[in-house]
């Protein structure tokens, strides 16, 4: 059984700092890997989606790495801002006959303060 | 483009009463459908998901049902509610026939069971 798990639970920092964002999941035989932003109250926001064959992907200020091998995956925000602040969830898709069902992990709130 | 739909935003009902929950997605046809829920304290849980009308599978024994009369028309229901029912319940949706499986939300019904 598919398990994830996020550090940290929470994270402050100040505007303008780079962070990073961890993600570990404990079946390497996943199909894909995605990033969901929540704001309180709200639905889920896609970010980014990792197949199982890449490496990485970036959007914008945002760049997110997948390393099978050792179960990780990382999401990186280049100079935060206030406006980034939300619960960061990842979750790991499964292929095949389970039609990309995702296991998500308990997410990182992050705080930016300007 | 496409948009995903779920009504009620929000709902309070009483222990031991029926429930029904709507999802509908626009601009797509054939799409694999899901719920999930969010309960207080624990992580985003997928109850059900479908890959077509009238096709449903269970991840969770539970009281709660899922069925899908129209292809792109998705509804969660309870016969008779329990305090554990309580939480954020959200509908996403995946592109038949592409084999990313990139989930899109909607915008979730917040359940309280008093």
């Amino acid at each position: 059984k598919q398990e994830v798990t996020q550090i940290p639970a929470a994270l402050s920092v100040p505007e303008g700092e780079n962070l990073v964002l961890n993600c570990s999941f404990t079946d390497s035989a996943i199909y894909n890997l995605q990033w969901f932003r929540q704001d309180p109250g709200k639905g889920l926001t896609s970010l980014l989606l990792i197949q199982s064959s890449q490496r990485e992907q970036t959007s914008g200020r945002l760049n997110a790495s997948l390393d099978k091998s050792s179960g990780r995956s990382t999401l990186y925000i280049a100079a935060s801002q206030p406006g980034d602040s939300a619960t960061y969830l990842c979750a790991a898709g499964a292929g095949g006959t389970s039609y990309g069902k995702l296991t998500f992990g308990q997410g990182t709130i992050l705080t930016v303060h300007p | 483009s496409q948009t995903i739909h779920q009504w009620p935003a929000t709902l309070v009902q009483p222990v031991g009463s029926p429930l029904s929950l709507e999802c509908t997605v626009e601009g797509t046809s054939n799409p694999n459908l899901y719920w999930y829920r969010q309960a207080a304290g624990r992580g985003l849980q997928l109850l059900f998901y479908s890959v077509g009308i009238g096709q449903i599978s269970s991840e969770v024994p539970q009281n709660l049902s899922a069925s899908r009369p129209q292809d792109r028309q998705f509804i969660l229901s309870s016969k008779k509610l329990l305090l554990s029912d309580s939480g954020f319940y959200l509908c996403a949706w995946s592109a038949r026939g592409l084999l990313s499986y990139e989930q899109y939300f909607g915008p979730g019904t917040r359940l309280t069971v008093t």
